[in-house]
């Protein structure tokens, strides 16, 4: 089971480049990375997931490095309404506890 | 295609009390998993189900237990409620098991025990 560790909270401005990082140092062979967005009072919503290398979509990018022991969410261009917490998760399929870390919460300021 | 949903959404109990929340996946997802989330502990996993079989279990007293039928709808129940149980109480649903598969979440069940 990889246990995360992400920055408790970050601050940025509209329009800015926003990178966060997430530390799984014992991240086994057959785990994804995955991210997830929260805003209050609702449940959390996938970003984006990968496995090694560089994986991309239309919101977000996710970096991963050889070692896989670490991985960094990448958000282009903040706006106000991407002020929310980011999660972390690192498991595999089958019987893999989901275990999300205690996120961070981005706050973007105009 | 509905997104998942749960019922109820806000829910007031007396500590001692029990109770019961109800989940309904996207239709086609095989796997539902429970979670609790209170502003000092985050968001912890309670249990994953998947085919009417538990297949996963986090760190939570036998108190709380769940339940998925035959169309995948799931259930949780938390006996004998205590202070500590409030929570938002979140349901996802997913194609499969494990966190390799994208979990969709429900709007969750706001859970007070007084």
């Amino acid at each position: 089971l990889a246990k995360t560790t992400q920055p408790i909270s970050m601050d940025s401005y509209e329009g800015q480049e926003v990178n966060i990082t997430c530390s799984h140092n014992n991240i086994a062979t057959n785990d994804y990375i995955t991210w997830y967005q929260q805003f209050p009072s609702q449940g959390p919503r996938f970003i984006i997931q990968g496995y090694k290398t560089k994986v991309t979509n239309e919101v977000a990018s996710l970096f991963i490095p050889a070692d896989r022991k670490s991985s960094t969410l990448s958000l282009p261009r903040v706006s106000l309404s991407d002020t929310a917490v980011y999660y972390c998760l690192v498991g595999g399929g089958g019987y893999s506890t989901l275990t999300f870390g205690k996120g961070t919460m981005l706050l973007v300021s105009p | 295609k509905a997104g998942v949903t749960q019922t109820p959404r806000y829910l007031i109990k007396t500590r001692g009390q029990q109770v019961t929340l109800s989940c309904s996946p996207i239709s086609g997802h095989r796997s539902v998993s429970w979670y609790q989330q209170t502003p000092g502990q985050g968001l912890q996993f309670l249990f994953e189900y998947f085919s009417e079989t538990q297949r996963n279990k986090g760190n939570f007293p036998g108190r709380f237990s769940g339940r998925q039928f035959s169309n995948s709808r799931s259930e949780m129940n938390v006996s004998t409620l205590e202070l500590g149980d409030s929570a938002l109480y979140l349901c996802a649903s997913s194609l499969g098991m494990g966190a390799s598969y994208e979990q969709y979440f429900g709007p969750g069940t706001r859970l007070t025990v007084t």
